[in-house]
């Protein structure tokens, strides 16, 4: 089963604009954690927010939660086109990661 | 540092036959993960192992899947017999385990299976 959502399923954006990423999930939560993964390839971690923190930034990549609506939010800045792949958001509790649908962004240069 | 390593990259089998894909999470690692990733989906939690122990394998379908760590480093994921819905990617992670530095997953790069 799979808690995470994210929003919207795809987007597609220029080199050099914002991309943001929602997650809406459903039970209570130790962390939020974003991951990226490119075609073919397995996941990269991203970042890391803990169910007490409200915002969480790391280079281009900044991170919301909000716990009393359940959801959190990924805006990468000033994109490129290596940035071309699918983010997952995952909800970690007891060291169990249940991880979204993901979106599929893609950077056009 | 030296990442997840999985092996097989890729493997193609007829349905009824068994498959084993291979894992060596990063050194010192004491949790390792098991996940099935669906076309288009997620990963979903297979099995986690503490050391040698499994102590989550409640997704796991024990009728036909397997899997072990015997000294609590590499593991093994076996099903037999394979199935044609059993197509997917079988990603292994692993994490120091215990405590607040145990939160972050460190991924393989998958084995991606096909069963015809």
């Amino acid at each position: 089963s799979q808690q995470g959502e994210e929003d919207p399923q795809a987007l597609s954006i220029q080199e050099g604009e914002n991309a943001t990423m929602n997650c809406s999930y459903k039970t209570s939560i130790n962390n939020l954690q974003w991951y990226r993964q490119n075609s073919g390839r397995g996941l990269v971690h991203l970042i890391l927010i803990r169910s007490n923190e409200r915002e969480k930034h790391s280079g281009r990549l900044r991170v919301t939660l909000d716990t009393s609506k359940k959801s959190s939010s990924l805006l990468i800045t000033a994109s490129r086109a290596a940035d071309t792949a699918s983010y997952f958001c995952a909800t970690g509790s007891n060291y169990k990661l249940t991880f979204g649908k993901g979106t599929l962004l893609t950077v056009n240069p | 540092e030296a990442g997840v390593v999985q092996s097989p990259r890729y493997k193609i089998i007829e349905k009824k036959q068994p498959v084993a894909f291979w894992c060596n999470p990063i050194s010192g690692h004491n949790t390792l993960y098991w996940y099935l990733q669906n076309l288009g989906q997620g990963p979903e939690l297979l099995i986690r192992y503490e050391n040698e122990e499994a102590v989550d394998d409640s997704q796991l379908p024990k009728d036909r899947f397997s899997a072990e760590r015997l000294k609590g480093v590499d593991s093994t994921l076996k099903i037999q017999p394979a199935e044609l819905g059993d197509s997917a990617v079988y990603l292994c992670a692993s994490s120091l385990g215990g405590g607040l530095r145990g939160e972050t997953q460190y991924f393989g790069p998958g084995t991606r299976l096909l069963v015809l």
